[in-house]
C-alpha cells in the first residue's frame, strides 16, 4: 500500500458544484503540500499545511489539515472547467530536506 | 520567465540508447531535485542537490543513471543503456531552502521518455 492515499481517484462533476478530494497518510504529516498537474505537464503548487488544525484558501479551493488523523482534504468551491486536472497530494517526510512522498493522484473531471 | 524549465520536453529514443536530459531551475534556488512519474502514478523521488552536492538518491536510482549539477546551477539527468521500463515523465523541482526543510519545491514541465 502506498504511504500517501487519495480518494477519490478519479471525480466528475458539473460546473458549480463543490467536491472534496481526501489525502491520508499512513506516516506522521511534517508537511502536507497540495500540488496541481495538468494532464502531461509539470506540477503547480497550490498550498503547503505544516500545522494541525491548519486551514488555508487560495481562490476556491480550501485546504485543510487534521493532524490528529495524519489527513489532508482539499475542497473546491463552485468548481469551474479551469479546475480540471490532477490534484497530488505530498509528504515532506520530516527529512532534514524536503524529498516529497506523493499520493497517486485524484483526477478531477468538470463538466460544463 | 523566470520558472524552472526543462529540454527536451519530449525524447523518443531505441532501447540501448544513452540519453541526456537537462533541469534549469530558478535563479537562486539552492536545491534541486529530480522525479519520475509514470502513468495513474503521482512523482517518485529519485535525486537530490544542495547547490552542486548530490546529497542522496533513490533505490529507484539504478548504476544506469546519473546525475549531476555543476557550479550549483543546471542539472544534467543522463540514463544509459535505456530500457523499455524506464519510459516515464522526468521532473525536475528546484526550491530556496532557508533555515527548515519545508522549502516549496516549484516543478518545471517534464521531459517525456519514450524508449521503444
Amino acid at each position: 500500500s502506498q504511504e500517501l492515499e487519495q480518494s477519490p481517484q478519479s471525480l466528475i462533476v458539473q460546473e458549480g458544484k463543490n467536491l472534496t478530494i481526501n489525502c491520508t497518510s499512513s506516516k506522521t504529516l511534517y508537511g502536507l503540500y497540495w500540488y496541481k498537474q495538468k494532464y502531461g505537464e509539470g506540477l503547480i503548487f497550490l498550498m503547503m499545511l505544516q500545522k494541525g488544525g491548519e486551514e488555508k484558501s487560495h481562490e476556491k479551493i480550501t485546504a485543510k489539515l487534521d493532524e490528529k488523523k495524519q489527513q489532508s482534504s482539499l475542497h473546491i468551491t463552485a468548481s469551474q472547467p479551469s479546475h480540471a486536472g490532477i490534484y497530488l497530494c505530498g509528504n515532506a517526510g520530516g527529512t532534514s530536506y524536503g524529498k516529497l512522498t506523493f499520493g497517486q493522484g485524484t483526477i478531477l473531471t468538470v463538466h460544463p | 520567465d523566470t520558472g524552472v524549465s526543462q529540454n527536451p520536453r519530449h525524447k523518443i529514443t531505441k532501447r540501448g540508447q544513452n540519453v541526456t536530459f537537462r533541469c534549469d531551475p530558478i535563479s537562486e534556488h539552492n536545491r534541486l531535485y529530480w522525479y519520475r512519474q509514470t502513468l495513474g502514478q503521482g512523482p517518485e523521488f529519485l535525486t537530490y542537490f544542495q547547490n552542486e552536492a548530490q546529497l542522496e538518491k533513490s533505490r529507484l536510482l539504478s548504476d544506469r543513471f546519473s546525475a549531476e549539477r555543476p557550479k550549483g546551477s543546471f542539472s544534467t539527468l543522463e540514463i544509459q543503456r535505456t530500457e523499455q521500463g524506464d519510459s516515464a515523465m522526468y521532473l525536475c523541482a528546484s526550491s530556496l531552502a532557508l533555515a527548515d526543510w519545508t522549502d516549496t519545491q516549484y516543478f518545471g514541465p517534464g521531459t517525456r521518455l519514450t524508449v521503444l
